[in-house]
């Protein structure tokens, strides 16, 4: 079975600075995806960022950076340069080729950035 | 602009009232599924659609039904809705990964806030 567990329920950061929001996943499949989606108090999932079990290298989407450690099994989400507009929910996420299309997700972090 | 629409966007109901949240999506995806949202749970898968005609259980299922006659629609139905299904429901679509391609973005819908009293 896929499990993602994220054990921060809520984050502060300071305008500008850099935060990380910690993922950790178990899985037995050799061969994965890790997600990271934001949520907004709109309500809506906003795709931010993936990472396959395989990519040799950290993934990257503008101030949006997953560092892999596979060995670790952990997928930490770091934003640089937090903005106000980065307050939300986010989650990190996990599907297996295993497990078909399924996401199986975390609990989520509510994050607050303050100026 | 490729999507995936959910209908309606917010509805309170009663007990026992029987409801349809509508799922279309615009780019030919073989694979849709329906996720429930909980404070605290993260979200929650409740049905799948492989395809057409081929749906199968998530891990929730219980007091949810769902069909897939076309390719691009899949309703959720709750027969007799009752208030611990009070929740904030999307839908999402992906192509099927199943041949052995790397693992696809899912994309979601915009979410449905359901209260049933």
């Amino acid at each position: 079975a896929q499990k993602i567990t994220q054990t921060q329920p809520g984050m502060f950061v300071q305008e500008k600075e850099a935060v990380t929001l910690d993922c950790t996943y178990d899985t037995s499949d050799p061969s994965y995806g890790l997600f990271w989606y934001k949520q907004p108090s709109s309500g809506e999932m906003i795709f931010l960022i993936y990472q396959g079990s395989y990519d040799q290298q950290n993934a990257t989407e503008g101030r949006y950076s997953l560092n892999f450690q596979k060995a670790r099994k952990s997928a930490n989400l770091v934003i640089s340069a937090s903005q106000l507009g980065d307050s939300a929910m986010y989650f990190c996420a996990m599907k297996t080729t295993g497990g078909g299309n399924k996401l199986t997700f975390g609990t989520g972090t509510q994050l607050k950035v303050e100026l | 602009e490729a999507q995936v629409t959910q209908n309606p966007r917010y509805l309170i109901t009663v007990t026992g009232k029987k409801l349809t949240v509508t799922c279309s999506q615009n780019m030919n995806h073989e694979y849709m599924s329906w996720y429930r949202q909980d404070p605290g749970l993260g979200l929650r898968q409740i049905y799948y659609s492989m395809n057409v005609e081929v749906t199968d259980k998530g891990d929730v299922p219980e007091g949810y039904k769902v069909s897939r006659k076309e390719k691009r629609n899949f309703p959720l139905i709750l027969e007799s809705p009752s208030p611990n299904q009070t929740s904030l429901y999307f839908c999402a679509s992906s192509l099927d990964s199943a041949s052995g391609r790397p693992l696809d973005e899912q994309y979601f819908g915009p979410g449905t806030r359901l209260t049933v009293t």
